[in-house]
């Protein structure tokens, strides 16, 4: 079964509104949780590690108030997209390490989150 | 940012014919892992590589690594449709451009 939940799955706003996205690890703790943005028939771009407790830490590029990322808890990160226009509707993924502190870095990924702006 | 670049970034092949694609790198690394990914959905791991490993091993996956060529390699033997799949590789958590790979039945 899933080890990390990401919800919603899809969500279609208008342009001008705020989408928050769920990343859940389920029966383990992540104190970092990844954030990543795929385009179609693209790679997934690295946007932000999330850090409990911390501010994240955002890939060069990526707007910390465009998109806001919270780690309230060593099982839940979430993603805001504050004021959604077109050009933010993506596949948003988020992911854990399979082993909280391991730096092997072998990742449990949720299913993905669909973003489409009107 | 993108850790590296994947070769070839499509690949259409016959059910049982073996599959290989292969994946480039920038920065040194601990190890390398290869997932795959279907369609709209999240990514699944295959299989990591550390390395000081030169080839590893899972089921019909062989997976090679070059370090000095900052290079690996993810061969799939015998292959089937339900292989059909985008694979990419991951140094560990930045991802390559990654391989859409059909195989028809």
């Amino acid at each position: 079964g899933a080890v990390v939940s990401q919800h919603p799955s899809r969500v279609i706003c208008k342009s001008g509104t705020s989408v928050k996205i769920e990343c859940r690890s389920l029966d383990f703790q992540a104190t970092t949780m990844f954030w990543y943005r795929q385009f179609p028939k693209q790679s997934l771009m690295l946007m932000a590690t999330s850090n409990e407790g911390s501010k994240a830490t955002y890939e060069q590029g990526v707007e910390k108030d465009k998109f806001l990322i919270n780690h309230a808890s060593l099982t839940l990160s979430t993603l805001t997209v504050t004021s959604a226009h077109p050009e933010d509707s993506s596949f948003y993924i988020c992911s854990a390490p399979k082993e909280r502190g391991s730096n092997t870095g072998e990742l449990f990924f949720g299913e993905g989150s669909r973003l489409t702006v009107l | 940012s993108q850790q590296g670049e994947e070769d070839p970034q499509a690949l259409s092949i016959q059910e049982g014919e073996n599959a290989t694609m292969n994946c480039s790198y920038k920065t040194s690394i601990n190890n390398l892992q290869w997932y795959r990914q279907n369609s709209g959905r999240g990514l699944v791991h295959l299989i990591l590589i550390r390395s000081n490993e030169r080839e590893k091993h899972s089921g019909r996956l062989r997976v090679t690594l070059d370090t000095s060529k900052k290079s690996s390699s993810l061969l799939i033997t015998a292959s089937r449709a339900a292989d059909t799949a985008s694979y990419f590789c991951a140094t560990p958590w930045r991802f390559g451009a990654g391989t859409r790979l059909t195989v028809k039945p």
